[in-house]
């Protein structure tokens, strides 16, 4: 059972706006731990999108942004393809217990 | 360009144990830690623990302490995985990835990542 929330899924038409939040809690998220999000394709490993809330790895389009606020991340996907539907997992650290990095638990993009 | 390339598909019995090797080129082996992540069949991503090569020392998540050993070799930059006491459950692909800690230094992030080892345990 993680303890980021992720909603399992989301949909959009090719060109629109899609939000994934990723939902922790005062142990993590909201003691100040940065978050970052990974793509993952059918079949593949896990590619690093956003770093440190809201920094992208040299090569990921600027269609890609994240936020950070409170006890909560979002990850934006701006203008919509069909190369974007994949899981997408936020993560960070979380102290309680004996400290750990925690993943999310995940969202499946659909492209309609 | 860094790569990092992975040791192949394991069938492992119940109560054995599994080594996976990764092999990284492209970078400074030494300079980064290397973590090991797992994925169940249809699940989502699940942190195991990491190591950092030039210290050799390596934290594991407390699910795993003591049924998973974290090991570098410098002089052919390879980290391994072994997990021991294996069960149906840990039936899973495992990654390694390059870890990053953050400049503030609270959290790490993995930049690059292995292509995956299916390990299989079953009677």
């Amino acid at each position: 059972q993680s303890v980021l929330t992720q909603p399992p899924s989301v949909s959009g038409a090719p060109g629109q706006r899609v939000t994934i939040s990723c939902t922790g809690s005062s142990s993590n998220i909201g003691a100040g731990y940065d978050v970052h999000w990974y793509q993952q394709l059918p079949g593949t490993a896990p590619k690093l999108l956003i770093y440190g809330n809201s920094n992208r790895p040299s090569g990921v389009p600027d269609r890609f942004s994240g936020s950070k606020s409170g006890t909560s991340a979002s990850l934006a996907i701006t203008g919509l393809q069909a190369e974007d539907e994949a899981d997408y997992y936020c993560q960070s650290y979380d102290s309680s217990l004996s400290g750990s990095e925690v993943f999310g638990t995940g969202t499946k993009v659909t492209v309609l | 360009q860094v790569q990092l390339v992975q040791s192949g598909a394991e069938v492992k019995k119940p109560g054995s144990s599994v080594k996976v090797s990764c092999k990284a080129s492209g970078g400074t082996f030494s300079s980064y830690a290397i973590s090991w992540v797992r994925q169940a069949p249809g699940q989502g991503l699940e942190w195991m623990g990491g190591i950092i090569p030039i210290f050799g020392t390596a934290n594991y998540a407390q699910k795993f302490q003591g049924r998973v050993t974290i090991t570098a070799d410098e002089s052919t930059s390879t980290a391994y995985m072994e997990l021991s006491s294996l069960r149906s459950e840990d039936t899973a692909v495992y990654y390694c990835a390059r870890t990053v800690r953050t400049v503030a230094g609270t959290t790490i992030y993995f930049d690059y990542w292995g292509q995956g080892t299916l390990v299989t345990v079953s009677s």
